[in-house]
């Protein structure tokens, strides 16, 4: 089984709605992060979080909230989905001892 | 903050040849990984090296931290090589954050 998954995979959802992209991983890592990919582009940082209790804006938060519900599960949200947010988004973890980050395969958003 | 540069930008190779692909940073880092993107958009760890040589079968990459690059060599390149390569950094400062290059577009031909 993969270290790291998302759910879900694939999702087209419409302008206004809220969606919530799930993360779980099995690697017993404290650090999660959420990714998103543009076409054509490298992957920015969200949100990260180094533990249960500790949550950090990355350099693209805006339009997004995050929920750590365990160690092994690290959730994205968008409150209210528009366009520009299509894009494919990845979950990472670590281990801090020795900075390497595992991803997850990523889900694919589409905002119509 | 740190910049990363990878070159070439799109590289196209007949199946069988050999490849290096090449990542600049610009600043001291403690850790430097890169990733192979699949067409399917799934990322692949290929190295975790901040530093030194390794060798996972056809691949192989080299970090020379004090002078601020690494390289990922290719051999035998197979159809299946074919995506996107990216390469990734966090700064001593910025331990969480992976910054990354833009990637090298590689299409191996049959």
């Amino acid at each position: 089984d993969a270290d790291v998954t998302q759910t879900p995979r694939n999702r087209i959802t419409k302008t206004g709605k809220r969606i919530m992209l799930e993360c779980s991983q099995t690697k017993g890592h404290d650090r999660m992060y959420w990714y998103r990919q543009d076409p054509g582009l490298g992957l920015r940082l969200i949100y990260y979080s180094f533990d249960v209790k500790d949550i950090n804006k990355g350099e693209i938060s805006d339009g997004y909230s995050v929920s750590r519900q365990a160690q092994a599960k690290f959730s994205l949200s968008l409150e209210s989905a528009i366009p520009n947010q299509t894009a494919l988004y990845f979950c990472a973890t670590s281990d801090p001892a020795s900075y390497e980050q595992y991803f997850g395969p990523g889900t694919r958003l589409t905002v119509t | 903050g740190i910049q990363v540069e990878q070159s070439p930008p799109d590289l196209i190779l007949q199946e069988g040849a050999n490849s290096t692909l090449r990542c600049n940073f610009s600043d001291s880092v403690n850790n430097l990984q890169w990733f192979h993107q699949n067409p399917w958009g799934q990322l692949i760890n290929l190295f975790y090296i901040p530093s030194g040589t390794k060798q996972n079968g056809r691949l192989s990459a080299t970090t020379v931290a004090t002078e601020r690059y690494s390289l990922l060599y290719i051999s035998s390149s197979q159809t299946t090589d074919s995506g996107v390569y990216f390469c990734a950094v966090t700064s001593m400062d910025s331990s969480y954050k992976l910054i990354f290059g833009s990637g090298t577009r590689l299409l191996v031909r049959p």
